[in-house]
């Protein structure tokens, strides 16, 4: 069963704190991407990448920063995490050929404090 | 990308079937119809896709109108399982950074 995988479901970090979410695809996807979810906002985009080393930004990627030294592995990092960075963070995939539309993981529960 | 509309909230009986509408009258020609489920908490689930013929898999049908400007994601007959947020979008593969994720519609199923 194809998935993408992030590392934790719940998370509570402290203000300032250097926050590392990982997420990990193995279905050989191209694109990965980077959300966060909060009530009656919806999925918003953070950052992107469509290759290995590359990134582009997403409508809200100030506070963030990305990584993604291997096609499997896409990393959200918050450099000083603040309370207004509490939220839901998704993780998905997608190929660029094909339409097998984007795969979600489980998401994960971020609670700064 | 275009955008799509759906309507905030709807409601069904339990074992009936439930009719989820999407507008996507920008629509171009290359863009499929997606649609997803999220329940609580959880990830976005694929449900069906398709181009402008109509789509039945083992969760649900697509019935796209001839125009392509809108469609419906029909449940045949809806459980307590299927109680989520629904996102009808619009698609094409590639490297897609501008899709465009609406706040769904949000379907309860009742007892």
């Amino acid at each position: 069963d194809v998935k993408v995988t992030q590392s934790s479901r719940y998370l509570v970090k402290r203000t300032g704190e250097k926050v590392f979410l990982e997420c990990v695809q193995d279905m050989d996807h191209e694109n990965m991407f980077w959300y966060r979810q909060d009530p009656g906002l919806g999925l918003r985009l953070i950052y992107f990448s469509y290759d290995v080393k590359m990134k582009e930004k997403g409508d809200i990627p100030e506070g963030y920063s990305v990584s993604r030294e291997k096609k499997e592995r896409f990393s959200l990092i918050l450099e000083s995490a603040s309370t207004n960075q509490t939220s839901m963070y998704l993780c998905a995939s997608s190929a660029v050929q094909g339409n097998y539309g984007y795969t979600f993981g489980s998401g994960t529960r971020l609670t700064v404090v | 990308d275009a955008k799509t509309t759906q309507p905030t909230s709807m409601d069904c009986a339990e074992g009936r079937a439930a009719n989820l509408p999407c507008n996507h009258s920008t629509i171009s020609g290359n863009e499929y119809v997606y649609w997803y489920r999220q329940i609580h908490s959880q990830g976005p689930q694929y449900i069906i896709h398709g181009l402008k013929n109509n789509e039945t898999n083992e969760m649900a049908s697509l019935i796209i109108t001839e125009d392509r400007k809108s469609s419906t994601l029909i449940l045949p007959h809806a459980t307590l399982r299927d109680t989520a947020v629904y996102y009808c979008i619009v698609f094409k593969a590639g490297n897609n950074r501008k899709l465009i994720w609406g706040l769904g519609t949000s379907l309860a199923v009742n007892p």
